[in-house]
């Protein structure tokens, strides 16, 4: 167990649908990330919250969205999913500062 | 954004074999970490390196960074099928998150 809790850990949902993905960092750590990982793109980055504020953004669609709760624990939302979306999306938590990030199990979303 | 550039992209090999396995760049890095991936799980932190030259070894893992910073390698002595899984190198420049190469893909064969 890292530490940073992820679910549901499977999800399979129609086309146009929504779905929220939830996260639990670490505890003490207040900064929260978001990641894809696909096949052909490797892990990528979508939002980063730190303390309950958004910190940075990436390649994140706007059909997504996320946010940090005063608990710390913060949820990803996705809307009108895609065929493409079906990906493996990863939580991952730190301290504020320079260290390595601890990564949940990742919810393996499926868009049919 | 910086590119890493992992290599190879799939190796295969027998129980107690030697294996290397490189991260690119033509830019400069303040600092670099490896993790590695299994199925089903997310990625979990090897080592960091910062210094050009460091050389940080854990057990049969042997992490070096290049002396202009640029590129890193992991060897791995007498792999076993524990070793199997994605190694995936990382950069950080203190104002982005991390940036992830796309990874080397490891099987090791008892």
């Amino acid at each position: 167990d890292s530490g940073v809790t992820q679910t549901p850990k499977h999800l399979i949902t129609a086309t146009g649908q929504r779905v929220t993905l939830r996260c639990s960092p670490r505890s003490g750590d207040l900064s929260v990330y978001w990641y894809q990982q696909s096949l052909d793109q490797g892990l990528q980055f979508l939002i980063q919250y730190y303390n309950g504020e958004e910190r940075a953004k990436g390649n994140i669609l706007e059909r997504f969205s996320a946010q940090q709760f005063p608990d710390l624990h913060s949820e990803l939302n996705l809307s009108s999913l895609e065929l493409g979306d079906s990906a493996l999306y990863f939580c991952a938590s730190s301290p504020a500062g320079r260290y390595g990030y601890t990564f949940g199990s990742g919810t393996r979303l499926t868009v049919v | 954004t910086q590119l890493l550039e992992q290599s190879p992209q799939f190796l295969s090999i027998q129980e107690g074999e030697n294996l290397t396995v490189y991260c690119n760049s033509s830019s400069v890095f303040s600092s670099l970490q490896w993790y590695r991936q299994e199925p089903g799980e997310g990625p979990v932190l090897l080592v960091t390196v910062v210094t050009g030259g460091e050389v940080k070894k854990l057990k049969r893992l042997t992490f070096q960074f290049g002396d202009a910073r640029k590129d890193s390698s992991l060897h791995i002595t007498a792999a076993q099928p524990g070793d199997t899984g994605l190694y995936l190198c990382a950069y950080w420049t203190g104002n982005t998150p991390l940036v992830f190469g796309k990874g080397t893909r490891l099987s090791v064969i008892a």
